[in-house]
C-alpha cells in the first residue's frame, strides 16, 4: 500500500534555509505535492514535481527528488515568519480517468523564530 | 484562489444525526473529492468524484455517501453521525488537463 512519511517538526532561524523532508512508498507515484497549511485554513499548493524529474526550482522553494530511496525534499530559502506552518507533502495515484488521489503525509510543524 | 466554497464551515451535531456537507466550485473542473484531516493522519480520501453522478470510495468510506448532481455541487453525507466523525473536512477539485489539486477551506465538524 501507499505510505507518505515525514518528521512532524522543524525550527529554524528567521533568514536561514529550512529543509523539510519526506519519503513515499508508492513507486508508480507520478506527481508528488507539497502544501502549506496556516492555522485555521485550508492548503494551499506550493509546487509539485513529476517523478521523472530530479529537481524543480520556484522562486524560494526548491523541491528534490530522489526516486531510487523515494524521498522528497522542500528547500525554503531565507525563511521568514510567515513560512511558520504546517507543510504536507502528497502522492498522486490515477483512477477513474485523470482523478488523482492524493495520499498524504502527516505534515511537518515549520517554526520560524526571530 | 480557486473557486471553491464549502458549506457550513462549523457545525456541531449529535450522535445518531444525519449531516450533509456542501462543496461548490465556480471552475467547471471535472473532478471533486472529499477528504478529512485528523492529528497524525494528515488528509485522507473519503471520495471522490470523476463527473456527474459519477463517484468512486476512497480509503475512508465507511459511514459516507456522496452525491454530484451537477458539476459545481458535490455533497457530503453522514447517514448517522458518530463521535469518530468528529474532523475538520476539505473538499478539493482538479481537471483533466493540469495536475494541481485544489482545496476549499474547510467544515469543523463536532459529533457528540
Amino acid at each position: 500500500g501507499e505510505d507518505v512519511e515525514q518528521s512532524l517538526f522543524l525550527s529554524v532561524r528567521e533568514g536561514d534555509s529550512s529543509v523539510i523532508n519526506c519519503t513515499y512508498t508508492d513507486s508508480s507515484s507520478t506527481y508528488l505535492y507539497w502544501y502549506k497549511q496556516e492555522p485555521g485554513a485550508g492548503l494551499q499548493l506550493l509546487t509539485y514535481i513529476f517523478s521523472n524529474m530530479d529537481m524543480k526550482q520556484d522562486q524560494r522553494l526548491t523541491v528534490l527528488l530522489n526516486k531510487k530511496d523515494k524521498h522528497l525534499s522542500l528547500r525554503i530559502a531565507d525563511t521568514q515568519t510567515g513560512d511558520s506552518a504546517i507543510y504536507f507533502c502528497a502522492e498522486a495515484a490515477f483512477s477513474s480517468g485523470s482523478a488523482r488521489q492524493l495520499t498524504f503525509g502527516s505534515g511537518t510543524q515549520l517554526t520560524v523564530l526571530p | 484562489d480557486a473557486g471553491i466554497t464549502q458549506s457550513p464551515r462549523h457545525k456541531v451535531t449529535e450522535t445518531g444525526t444525519p449531516v450533509t456537507l456542501r462543496c461548490h466550485q465556480t471552475e467547471n473542473h471535472r473532478y471533486m473529492y472529499w477528504y478529512r484531516q485528523d492529528p497524525g493522519h494528515g488528509l485522507r480520501l473519503i471520495h471522490y468524484s470523476y463527473g456527474v453522478k459519477d463517484t468512486d470510495k476512497g480509503e475512508v468510506s465507511d459511514g459516507y455517501s456522496v452525491s454530484r448532481s451537477k458539476t459545481e455541487d458535490f455533497l457530503l453525507t453522514l447517514e448517522s453521525a458518530t463521535s469518530s466523525q468528529t474532523s475538520v473536512y476539505f473538499c478539493a477539485i482538479s481537471e483533466d488537463t493540469k495536475y494541481e489539486q485544489y482545496f476549499g477551506p474547510g467544515t469543523r465538524l463536532t459529533v457528540t
